[in-house]
């Protein structure tokens, strides 16, 4: 169960894009389709994003969109907004029933 | 709508115990599986033990193994986290998480319970 690899920080403005990786092994996010991002804002629960590498949940912005090649996996938002502006951390199944966090990344908005 | 609501936590001395629990509503408890996942101060996420929906399969992560017991009781919506033999690194934020969308380590997420492991 070791730690995902993702960018410790990601910034952008208003209205870019920008993408953050989520890196793992082939025991892992090369193994399964069951890749989730979460977002979370300062003192508050995660939010699923994303969940099984590319579909979005009722509710969550159609800006989010998520993909993955091999063994790493990808998390996009588009037009960037204030909002967006969170730590966010991938998630992968890594067999046996156990799930593999990614070591989160922090999104600023400029 | 969806809610979960932990409660339990606080501060215990190394070596301790402490139960968590958490009050699911919004939807059918009894269907579904259900996860506990924490996260020490200023770290990331990290899950810890996940329960099906019949208490049938249950996993621990290995820094748990051993130590933690997850349960529930469908019939009072509730899930549970035993926790003993408390080390100071197992301080954190304890998340009660429910899996209805599948193979995720929680859809929806309760506000957490601080559980403080120090002499």
């Amino acid at each position: 169960q070791s730690a995902l690899t993702q960018p410790a920080s990601v910034s952008g403005s208003p209205g870019q894009s920008i993408t953050i990786s989520c890196t793992g092994t082939s025991s892992d996010v090369g193994s399964y389709n069951l890749v989730s991002w979460y977002q979370q804002h300062p003192g508050k629960a995660p939010k699923l994003m994303i969940y099984e590498v590319s579909k979005r949940p009722s509710g969550v912005s159609n800006r989010f969109s998520g993909s993955k090649s091999g063994n790493t996996a990808s998390l996009t938002i588009s037009g960037l907004q204030a909002e967006d502006e969170a730590d966010y951390y991938c998630c992968s199944y890594a067999g046996s029933s156990t799930f593999a966090f990614g070591t989160g990344t922090k999104v600023t908005v400029l | 709508e969806v809610q979960l609501v932990e409660s339990g936590g606080g501060l215990v001395k190394p070596g301790g115990s402490l139960r968590l629990s958490c009050a699911a509503s919004g939807f059918t408890f009894s269907s579904y599986s259900m996860n506990w996942v924490r996260q020490a101060p200023g770290k990331g996420l990290e899950w810890v033990s996940s329960i099906s929906s019949s208490s049938s399969y249950i996993y621990y992560a290995d820094s748990v193994k051993g130590r933690f017991t997850i349960s529930r009781d469908n019939a009072k919506n509730s899930l549970y986290l035993q926790m003993n033999s408390l080390r100071a690194e197992d301080t954190a934020v304890y998340y009660c998480a429910s899996d209805i969308v599948g193979a995720t380590p929680g859809d929806y997420w309760g506000q957490g319970t601080l559980v403080t492991v120090s002499s």
